[in-house]
């Protein structure tokens, strides 16, 4: 069974550039969800894809969207980056089945300068 | 507003205790509740899960207690050990599937 993993491991950008993470979802799970994670906070949820949908938000800007792929596998894209926008990107996939369990990625941490 | 908190925020103890993380969350109607470790600077590592009709869940020497009436979980870590040490998170996925997550406790084992 492959885990989830994420790509880049780390990534610096300036301010107002584009950025593009990746997550590849565990094995047999079709939904991917997103988090930031600021130092010293705990993960802030972003949204959550299922099936290539998006199925549900939490409160982030526009600026910030996502895709997921007919293998379930997902992008997460921020625009006009913000020195605010530094943190650890965590994915995590899940089974609707399983009772929804967790399993995260080793994301990516970004900054911005 | 949905929320989670997680007492105490830093916790120093010598190898060998046991020791409980508290965490308090303001929605009853939860879904499930996760435990999460998480190594500096790393990913979350799955520890336990509660369902929403369970009490307790164990793995080890880790046992979680979910109490919905109270809006209370405890992460019950017997006889630690320098490996434990890391940040504990707790977090409950709400009936909308949005999971809320606590800041964590910092946990540092004494050798």
């Amino acid at each position: 069974e492959t885990g989830v993993t994420q790509s880049p491991t780390h990534l610096i950008k300036t301010r107002g550039q584009q950025v593009t993470l990746r997550c590849s979802s565990q094995s047999g799970h079709n939904t991917v969800s997103w988090y930031q994670q600021a130092l010293g906070q705990g993960p802030q949820f972003i949204f959550q894809y299922y099936r290539e949908e998006e199925n549900g938000r939490g409160n982030f800007p526009p600026r910030f969207s996502g895709l997921q792929f007919p293998n379930y596998s997902s992008e997460l894209n921020v625009n006009a980056l913000e020195l605010d926008d530094s943190a650890l990107y965590l994915c995590a996939s899940s089974e609707p089945g399983l009772y929804n369990e967790q399993f995260f990625g080793p994301g990516t941490r970004l900054t911005v300068l | 507003k949905q929320e989670v908190t997680q007492i105490p925020a830093a916790l120093s103890v010598p190898e060998g205790e046991n020791l409980v993380l508290n965490c308090s969350f303001t929605d009853s109607a939860i879904y499930n509740l996760q435990w999460f470790r998480q190594d500096p600077g790393k990913g979350l590592t799955s520890l336990l899960l509660i369902q929403s009709s369970q009490r307790e869940q164990t793995s080890g020497r880790l046992n979680a207690s979910l109490d919905k009436s109270s809006g209370r979980s405890t992460l019950y870590i017997a006889a630690s050990q320098p490996g434990d040490s890391a940040t504990y998170l707790c977090a409950f996925m709400n009936r909308d599937d949005k999971i809320i997550f606590g800041k964590g406790t910092r946990l540092h084992i004494l050798p």
